[in-house]
């Protein structure tokens, strides 16, 4: 167990929805990362946020945003949902902006 | 700029006998280096690091990993595969954060483990 949890474990929705996913940090973890999995494309970076403030974007589309709350925790904003967003989306915490990634169980999302 | 190779996308090997799982990195400074293990539909788990300490690094389950900076490389190594072991591996380097994040991670090599 990393510390690291993730809600909900599975999501399932139809194609046009908007969804979103929840990530609380291992205790005193100050960032927060955002991934994609999927079989295609593997593990994609998507967006990073420090103690509260965005730091690095990666491959994330305008149609998902996040935030990262006082409380540290993060949530992944996704709308206009496709088919291709299928995937596995992974939560990962760290102390700073450049240590180990301490990453979450996921949550499963399915869109049809 | 920094860039990590696993040179195998899929390893086989026979439980009791070794592992060995190869990465290449491409650093402009001394990198960080990590190995992360995800078993299917699992989360990534940290193997282990290496943050120029010590060039042999030891990591949970058995697994070491030699920092060899003259080959840029940083393999994975264990003595006796484990049933358990059969698992996708991802090869890690730290970078400063950007549009990748502060971490890049290998494609992934998967591990099979046979009887």
């Amino acid at each position: 167990d990393s510390g690291v949890t993730q809600t909900p474990k599975h999501l399932i929705t139809a194609t046009g929805q908007r969804v979103t996913l929840r990530c609380s940090p291992r205790s005193g973890d100050l960032s927060v990362y955002w991934y994609q999995q999927s079989l295609d494309q593997g593990l994609q970076f998507l967006i990073h946020y420090y103690n509260g403030e965005e730091r690095a974007k990666g491959n994330i589309l305008e149609r998902f945003s996040a935030q990262q709350f006082p409380d540290l925790h993060s949530e992944l904003n996704l709308s206009s949902l496709e088919l291709g967003d299928s995937a596995l989306y992974f939560c990962a915490s760290s102390v700073g902006r450049y240590n180990e990634q301490f990453f979450g169980p996921g949550t499963r999302l399915t869109v049809l | 700029a920094q860039s990590v190779t696993q040179l195998d996308s899929h390893v086989s090997v026979s439980e009791g006998t070794p592992v060995l799982l190869r990465c290449n990195y491409s650093s402009s400074y001394s990198p960080s280096l990590f190995w992360y293990v995800q078993h299917p539909n699992k989360g990534l788990q940290l193997l282990l690091k290496y943050t120029s300490a010590a060039t042999l690094v030891k990591g949970i389950n058995g697994f070491e990993a030699e920092f060899k900076k003259s080959e840029t490389s940083f393999h994975l190594t264990k003595p006796s595969a484990h049933m358990s072991d059969a698992a996708e591996y991802f090869c890690v380097v730290s970078v400063p954060s950007g549009s990748q994040g502060n971490l890049i991670f290998g494609k992934g090599t998967k591990l099979s483990v046979k009887p």
